[in-house]
């Protein structure tokens, strides 16, 4: 167990919809990152936070995409407007203090239909 | 040329045997390295970490840094049918994100 729950698990949603997941750390994760994992490819960086700051963002990050972490706690990113090519494992990564290593929640598969 | 190369595989190897998994990167200025384990259906779980170059052992596991010819590798000893899972290099930068391979799907067959 990492400590970084994922919620929900599995999301299927029409195109045109939008959809937003959560990720809860634990509270030593100064760091959250969030990835995406299509089938057969690793995972890809998407964003990440020190603490509620965001700090980066990939080019993958299209403005359909938004993603917050209030407080330096949770986080959440959201989707506007899904497309069936947003259809992705979608994971969240804690990373502990000062060190390197990021551990990742479940996931949450997210189906567009 | 991406920035973190895996062969997709499949690697299979007879139970009992040495799995041999190698990753490549383009990047001299990356500082650490890392090896996950991902089972279908599942995110990934790491394995091991190594910054320095040389051996890093631990239990069945020993991964190899190599920075000069920018090579990882991860070493798997007495692989069992459980190990059967896709094998992910990750690599760091110094901003912290981390860049992964396509992955090496590893089979151990009985």
């Amino acid at each position: 167990d990492t400590g970084v729950s994922q919620d929900p698990r599995h999301k299927i949603t029409k195109r045109g919809q939008n959809v937003t997941f959560r990720c809860d750390p634990i509270s030593e994760h100064n760091r959250l990152y969030w990835y995406r994992q299509t089938l057969g490819q690793g995972p890809e960086f998407l964003t990440y936070f020190q603490n509620e700051a965001q700090l980066e963002k990939s080019r993958l990050l299209s403005d359909r995409f938004s993603a917050e972490r209030p407080k330096g706690s949770f986080s959440t990113l959201e989707i506007q407007r899904t497309e069936q090519g947003d259809s992705a494992m979608y994971l969240c990564a804690g990373r502990l203090g000062d060190t390197d290593t990021q551990y990742f929640g479940p996931g949450t598969r997210l189906t567009v239909l | 040329q991406k920035e973190v190369e895996q062969n997709s595989g499949p690697l299979s190897v007879p139970e009992g045997a040495i799995a041999s998994l190698n990753c490549t990167y383009s990047d001299r200025g990356s500082q650490s390295f890392f090896w996950y384990r991902q089972y279908s259906g599942k995110s990934p779980e790491l394995i091991m970490s190594i910054y320095s170059n040389g051996d890093k052992e631990d239990g069945r596991f020993t991964a190899q840094l190599n920075k000069a010819s920018q090579y990882v590798s991860l070493l798997i000893r007495d692989s069992q049918p459980s190990d059967s899972a896709t094998y992910l290099c990750a690599v760091n930068r110094n901003t912290g994100k981390l860049i992964f391979g396509q992955g090496t799907t590893l089979q151990v067959k009985p």
